[in-house]
């Protein structure tokens, strides 16, 4: 029972490779999230959508490409790799845009490329 | 000045102990603030918000103080199970929906 589930745990890839990381959250909130967390443990927003519209969208290149198909669901694909890329990526969810709607988040996905 | 900034540490305190906290923003519009604590190799979790009256959980009290434009956490009996990484984390009000700004973090490690 799981509330928010991202897939797979590590992805080990080499560059310029096309990879893909699901996530998925059963808490019926309407927000979702991608986080970025690097070498340095800093954690940045990525992407949110809400109701499955796109509602941020940080200065993150275009390689990064979110796809909600139903608002249970944020889909995060990365073409060509780069060694850069290396982090653990979090998905999150909230109950709503608000401000002081807190975050839940996945177990995090570790993305190492060589 | 970075948007959130926090002491990394390491803490290094006895069970038992009492640890403070410190973590500054530099935005004044800030509106909204939590504590969130991240377990090694493990995903945030949220530990409490912080109110602008101060407020407290168990062994766990949050402080604001707008004009400063700081936040405090204070663990009381510092407990093995206490030792995590703890993220100081802002919203923004009239910024991005849902945008929430998180400090580097602060190192805890609770010795017996």
């Amino acid at each position: 029972d799981t509330a928010v589930s991202q897939t797979p745990k590590y992805l080990v890839t080499q560059m310029g490779n096309d990879k893909s990381i699901k996530c998925e959250q059963n808490l019926g909130h309407d927000t979702m999230y991608w986080y970025k967390q690097d070498s340095k443990k800093f954690l940045k927003i990525m992407f949110s959508y809400n109701n499955k519209e796109l509602i941020i969208n940080e200065t993150v290149p275009n390689r990064f490409s979110p796809k909600s198909p139903d608002k249970a669901h944020l889909n995060l694909h990365i073409n060509s790799l780069e060694l850069g890329d290396s982090a653990v990526y979090f998905c999150a969810s909230s109950q709503d845009t608000g401000w002081n709607s807190p975050l839940h988040f996945g177990n995090g996905t570790r993305l190492t490329v060589t | 000045r970075k948007e959130v900034e926090q002491d990394p540490g390491p803490f290094n305190v006895p069970e038992g102990a009492t640890v403070a906290f410190n973590c500054t923003y530099s935005n004044s519009a800030s509106q909204s603030f939590f504590w969130y604590r991240q377990d090694c190799r493990k995903e945030p979790k949220l530990l409490m918000s912080v109110y602008s009256s101060g407020n407290e959980d168990g062994r766990f009290t949050a402080q604001l103080n707008r004009a400063s434009q700081y936040i405090s956490l204070l663990i009381r009996d510092s407990k093995l199970s206490d030792s995590a990484t703890y993220l100081c984390v802002v919203s923004l009000y009239g910024g991005s929906q849902g945008n929430l700004i998180f400090g580097k973090g602060t190192k805890l490690s609770v010795k017996p």
